[in-house]
């Protein structure tokens, strides 16, 4: 059972260029969460999906884009990095609304040079 | 206001000692909690979920105060293997999102 599965784990971009990360889980969670992780800053969530073909913007959205086309998959993307983006990057899933705590995968390091 | 508020840290602690982190949340409202831990580098991991009678894990203790606003972590018989960052969680009345304070580090040591 892989649980949360995030795609890349590393990657460093070039300011201007996008590109697409992956999250997957085969926990056939309904609810999942993008999240960035900077220094002192804690988890900010970026955007989030109650469900298939859904999403919602959360505490820090700009700049990125999300997709749910499918119920085991979630996709951050970011179509013009810029080097405020460098970060890291963490996506979760959970059963339902709250009462069932996150799994969380094992991050994406993200570097915009 | 944040809605949860931890300090930072670090508390630092010899082997075998007992600590205790609080956590304060701003919505009176809020319906779940949870601790979690998150080692340096790695993906914060589920620790406790904190019930409103007071719950316990082993070396572990979670207690909610609502009049309050907080929750609290107590561990005793501290290891060296507890030094990591501890995260409080919270969420809202419409449950569709989790709240994470910015953590509380610990360090043990021998």
């Amino acid at each position: 059972n892989a649980g949360v599965t995030q795609t890349p784990k590393f990657r460093v971009l070039k300011t201007g260029q996008s590109m697409t990360l992956l999250c997957a889980q085969d926990m056939n969670h309904e609810y999942m969460y993008w999240y960035r992780q900077d220094p002192g800053m804690g988890l900010r969530l970026i955007h989030y999906s109650v469900g298939e073909g859904t999403t919602a913007k959360g505490e820090v959205p700009d700049g990125y884009n999300v997709s749910r086309l499918k119920k085991q998959n979630f996709l951050l993307g970011l179509e013009s990095a810029a080097p405020s983006q460098t970060s890291v990057y963490f996506c979760a899933s959970s059963p339902d609304r709250g009462y069932q705590p996150q799994h969380f995968g094992d991050g994406t390091r993200l570097s915009i040079l | 206001r944040k809605e949860v508020e931890q300090d930072p840290g670090p508390f630092n602690v010899p082997e075998g000692a007992t600590v205790a982190f609080n956590c304060t949340y701003s919505n009176s409202a809020s319906q779940s909690f949870f601790w979690y831990r998150q080692d340096c580098r790695k993906e914060p991991k589920l620790l406790m979920s904190v019930y409103s009678s007071g719950n316990e894990d082993g070396r572990f203790t979670a207690q909610l105060n609502r009049a309050s606003q907080y929750i609290s972590l107590l561990i005793r018989d501290s290891k060296l293997s507890d030094s990591a960052t501890y995260l409080c969680v919270v969420t809202p009345y419409n449950f569709n999102k989790f709240y994470f304070g910015s953590g509380t580090k610990l360090n043990v040591k021998p």
